[in-house]
């Protein structure tokens, strides 16, 4: 079967460095999404990696080794508006995005 | 960034009633589009992916004739949800994907639906 998986719930402080890990198991695969979901709104697109390695966009870094089936989302300088949750995504051979369960991330002052 | 707008953003209507949901791509084409649905503390779950100028293809549980899906153009699909129960009450995700190597979706603002 397909699986994601990612921590149910992450704490950090503010201003401090949070990584978010997501181990994945899918027939085939074409590329890793992190997505960012607030409370009562939709997904925005954060990040995707297709080949192994780091890609840094600001204050969010996102890791791939599709070897290992893992990625992380770094998330830097923490703000409060960062409290959400972050959603793990793999497109499988079909085209298909299997999603994680999310993590939610609680910042805390 | 690509835009996918959403509407209505909220909608309470009587059980037994219709509801229509669109979903449209602003300054890209969109062949397919992604309908999911979001329950409170749970992640997103797909219930149909929509491709234009043919029928959707639905995901396992979910009821077709229920959850009606037209992609009548390359910049519109719309869920229709057939008479709502209360336990329709949730809310609706569109995605439309770009054209291209990455598959990057982007997402509609969302529909929350409340049926009395």
């Amino acid at each position: 079967g397909q699986n994601i998986d990612q921590p149910t719930e992450m704490t950090a402080t503010e201003g401090a460095i949070v990584q978010i890990n997501c181990t994945y198991q899918t027939s085939g695969f074409n590329g890793l999404f992190w997505y960012q979901q607030h409370a009562g709104e939709a997904p925005t697109f954060l990040s995707y990696n297709v080949l192994d390695g780091l890609e840094e966009k600001g204050r969010f870094s996102s890791f791939l080794s599709r070897s290992k089936g893992y990625s992380y989302l770094l998330l830097k300088e923490l703000q409060m508006k960062d409290s959400a949750s972050y959603l793990c995504a793999v497109l499988d051979s079909n085209y298909q995005l299997i999603w994680g369960a999310g993590t939610k991330l609680i910042i805390k002052p | 960034g690509a835009v996918v707008s959403q509407h209505p953003s909220r909608v309470i209507c009587k059980s037994g009633t219709s509801v229509k949901i669109e979903c449209r791509s602003l300054d890209f084409q969109a062949t397919t589009m992604f309908w999911y649905r979001q329950f409170p503390k749970q992640s997103l779950m797909l219930m149909a992916t929509s491709n234009e100028g043919s029928k959707a293809t639905y995901e396992q549980g979910v009821e077709k004739d229920k959850f009606l899906i037209n992609h009548a153009s390359l910049t519109l699909s719309t869920l229709t949800v057939t008479s709502a129960h209360p336990e329709d009450s949730s809310f609706y995700i569109c995605s439309a994907r770009l054209a291209g190597e990455s598959g990057e979706l982007f997402f509609g603002e969302g529909s929350r639906l409340t049926v009395l």
